[in-house]
């Protein structure tokens, strides 16, 4: 399977505790975003990366959340001292573009990362 | 502000019946909009996008500015068509985004 790639696929973990997820994209594609999202809604955006630089940061994304991708291939996302609410399914997805609004290939997304946060 | 409005949560329909998904959108620019879906334990995956003007498994969207709606239509549905669908909005510039609606559950009856 050459599509995105993530792990692990279930977390459980205590609250106040760190967790580190990973994303591996499609290895042609310079685009990685992060969603997040809760049952009953859909994704919801979180940050995304052109190559190694993190572009833009969604105001859900609280200071306890941070994203890297340090090589420009995957990326991780860590959220520390975990809250109850942070329970969710954590999506990454990766894409292809010119950069200059040309072309630009769909979202391609990962099966996502479980978080349970007890 | 961008906004994708999906107004039904659930939606069910005998198979063979058309089905017509809604999806109504706000965006200030020329949007890109798409329709995801996702089936059962499967990965959410792109169904089609507007600007490709193709029918995917038989699904149609167009894209009607005058009434900032992409609904999603299917003549004769199948079983295989029960699936969760969202509706998302691509920003055409900078981070090229997508904002999703809330996703409608479609369940087709035998």
């Amino acid at each position: 399977d050459t599509g995105v790639s993530q792990d692990p696929r279930h977390k459980i973990t205590k609250r106040g505790q760190n967790v580190t997820f990973r994303c591996d994209p499609i290895s042609e594609h310079n685009r990685l975003y992060w969603y997040r999202q809760t049952l009953g809604q859909g994704p919801e955006f979180l940050t995304y990366f052109q190559n190694e630089a993190q572009l833009e940061k969604s105001r859900l994304l609280s200071n306890r959340f941070s994203a890297e991708r340090p090589k420009g291939s995957f990326s991780t996302l860590e959220i520390q001292r975990t809250e109850q609410g942070d329970s969710a399914m954590y999506l990454c997805a990766s894409s292809w573009t010119s950069g200059r609004s040309t072309y630009n290939s769909p979202l391609h997304f990962g099966n996502g990362t479980r978080l349970t946060v007890t | 502000a961008q906004r994708v409005t999906q107004p039904e949560k659930l939606l069910s329909v005998f198979k063979g019946a058309p089905v017509e998904l809604k999806c109504n959108y706000s965006y200030s620019g020329s949007p890109e909009l798409f329709w995801y879906v996702q089936y059962s334990r499967q990965r959410l995956q792109l169904l089609l996008r507007h600007i490709s003007r193709e029918s995917i498994k038989g699904f149609t969207a167009d894209l009607n500015k005058g009434e900032t709606s992409f609904h999603l239509k299917k003549p004769f549905a199948q079983e295989e068509d029960s699936a969760m669908y969202y509706c998302a909005l691509q920003d055409i510039e900078g981070a090229q985004k997508l904002v999703f609606g809330q996703g409608t559950r479609l369940t087709i009856n035998p």
